[in-house]
C-alpha cells in the first residue's frame, strides 16, 4: 500500500521569500505524485504532478516540485511567495504499478505574511 | 474546462431525514469519486465509479448510498446519518481511473453537511 507523509503541519514564510512544503512517500511500485491546494471552504485545486521524465515539475501559479527518488521526496517549491498562496496544501501518491487509488497526506497549512 | 459542480453548497439535516448530494461534470470523464473531509484533515476516499460501475466502496456505512445515473452525474444518497457524519463531502472526476496521464482528479467545491 502507498502512503504519504507531510512532516510539517504549518509553514510560515514572509512574502517575497522562497517557500518549501515537504512531502515524502512510500510505494511498492512506481510513484505517481500530486500536489493539491485547498482554500478555505473550497474543494481541492490541482497544482502539478509527477509521472515520469524530468525530476523538476512545473505547475500552476508559479509552483514547482522536485522528485527525488533516492530520498523518496516530492517537495513543493515557489521562488517568491505571495500572501494569496496562504492555504492548505496536500501531497498525494498513487502506486502506478499496482494501480491503487490516490492517497493524501495530512496536509500542510502555509501562511505567507506581508 | 476542468469544472466539477456540486449541489447544494450547504446542507443541514436531522438524523431521520433523507437527502441527496449531487455532482456533475461535463469533461467526458469516466471515473468519479466521493470523498469525505473532516476539518483540518485530508480527504478520505468513500466510493469510486468507473464507467458508471461502482469500483470501490471503502467500507462506508450503508447510510451512505452512491448512485451514478450516467457518465456525467454522481449522487450520494443520505439516510439516518449521525452527527459524526458532519463534514465536507467532495466529488472529483478524472478522465480515467488508472491511466498515468489520465488519472488526474479534478474536485468540486464540496457540500458542507451538518447533521443535527
Amino acid at each position: 500500500a502507498q502512503s504519504v507523509a507531510q512532516p510539517e503541519d504549518q509553514v510560515n514564510v514572509a512574502e517575497g521569500n522562497p517557500l518549501t512544503v515537504k512531502c515524502t512517500y512510500s510505494v511498492s511500485g512506481n510513484p505517481y505524485l500530486f500536489w493539491y491546494v485547498q482554500y478555505p471552504n473550497r474543494g481541492l485545486q490541482f497544482l502539478l504532478k509527477y509521472i515520469t521524465g524530468d525530476n523538476l515539475v512545473k505547475g500552476s501559479y508559479g509552483f514547482e516540485a522536485e522528485f527525488n527518488k533516492s530520498q523518496t521526496s516530492f517537495h513543493l517549491k515557489k521562488p517568491s511567495a505571495l500572501v494569496s498562496d496562504s492555504a492548505l496544501y496536500f501531497c498525494a501518491v498513487r502506486d502506478g504499478y499496482n494501480n491503487n487509488d490516490m492517497r493524501f497526506g495530512a496536509g500542510t497549512r502555509l501562511t505567507v505574511k506581508p | 474546462d476542468t469544472e466539477v459542480t456540486q449541489t447544494p453548497k450547504h446542507l443541514v439535516m436531522g438524523m431521520t431525514n433523507k437527502k441527496s448530494l449531487k455532482c456533475e461534470q461535463h469533461m467526458g470523464h469516466r471515473a468519479m469519486y466521493w470523498y469525505k473531509q473532516k476539518a483540518k484533515k485530508p480527504p478520505e476516499l468513500m466510493f469510486v465509479y468507473s464507467y458508471e460501475k461502482l469500483s470501490i466502496n471503502e467500507s462506508v456505512p450503508s447510510r451512505f448510498s452512491p448512485e451514478c445515473p450516467n457518465s456525467s452525474l454522481l449522487n450520494l444518497h443520505l439516510h439516518a446519518l449521525q452527527p459524526e457524519d458532519s463534514a465536507l463531502y467532495l466529488c472529483a472526476s478524472s478522465q480515467d481511473r488508472r491511466g498515468p496521464n489520465t488519472d488526474t482528479q479534478y474536485f468540486g467545491p464540496g457540500t458542507r453537511l451538518t447533521v443535527l
